[in-house]
């Protein structure tokens, strides 16, 4: 079965520097890799999104790249500002809901 | 529109007791997954459900249990609660395209 590794599980930035946490997945018929951004006490937000036919993605100060070959997927915060700070989780899926696979969470802590 | 909600927010239970959750996912969704959340196992697959029947299950004992009514709703259950089943209790709703939506989740406590 597919299985994902999320690097690192903690990251400290100064604010307005930028993060990068890195995902790798191993099962080729993966095509969706969703990241989701999880704040205290609330539950996990879906915050950007990539398909396999795509091999980057931007939504303002967040981006997505996608290297298929080597099976890894990364997320990029530039700018980092204190409301940045949360879990992350990176996932990979064959489309379907339940076959959702997450990674282990990433703890982003922005210094001021 | 109306995101994904659970109830209740929180609750506390004693061993052996049982506890019922309910979700009501996002308008339209038809896919409610259950996910238990702990600090030591990350996100843990319980099951899906698709137009009221079990579409997929994860390695959960049969304990945990669930069930999605007409209007896409859902409930799970958990009996004979343990200890190890302290968690957060999360329901995600999904569109047609695979994209989860999370709710807020429910905490449970057992003492």
């Amino acid at each position: 079965g597919e299985n994902v590794e999320q690097h690192p599980s903690t990251l400290s930035v100064q604010e307005g520097d930028s993060a990068v946490i890195k995902c790798t997945y191993s099962d080729s018929a993966s095509n969706y890799f969703p990241w989701y951004k999880q704040e205290l006490g609330k539950g996990p937000q879906l915050i950007i999104d990539i398909r396999s036919n795509v091999g980057e993605k931007k939504d303002q100060r967040i981006a997505v790249t996608l290297n298929k070959t080597a099976k890894h997927f990364s997320l990029h915060i530039t700018e980092t500002q204190p409301e940045d700070s949360a879990v992350y989780f990176c996932a990979a899926s064959e489309g379907s809901a339940s076959k959702i696979i997450f990674g282990s969470g990433t703890r982003l802590s922005i210094r001021p | 529109k109306a995101g994904v909600t659970q109830t209740p927010r929180y609750l506390i239970k004693t061993r052996g007791q049982q506890v019922t959750l309910s979700c009501s996912p996002i308008s339209g969704h038809r896919s409610v997954s259950w996910y238990q959340q702990t600090p030591g196992q990350g996100l843990q697959f319980l099951f899906e459900y698709f137009s009221e029947t079990q579409r997929n299950k994860g390695n959960f004992p049969g304990r945990f249990s669930g069930r999605q009514f007409s209007n896409s709703r859902s409930e799970m259950n958990v009996s004979t609660l343990e200890l190890g089943d302290s968690a957060l209790y999360l329901c995600a709703s999904s569109s047609s395209t695979g994209e989860l939506f999370f709710g807020e989740g429910s905490r449970l406590t057992v003492l």
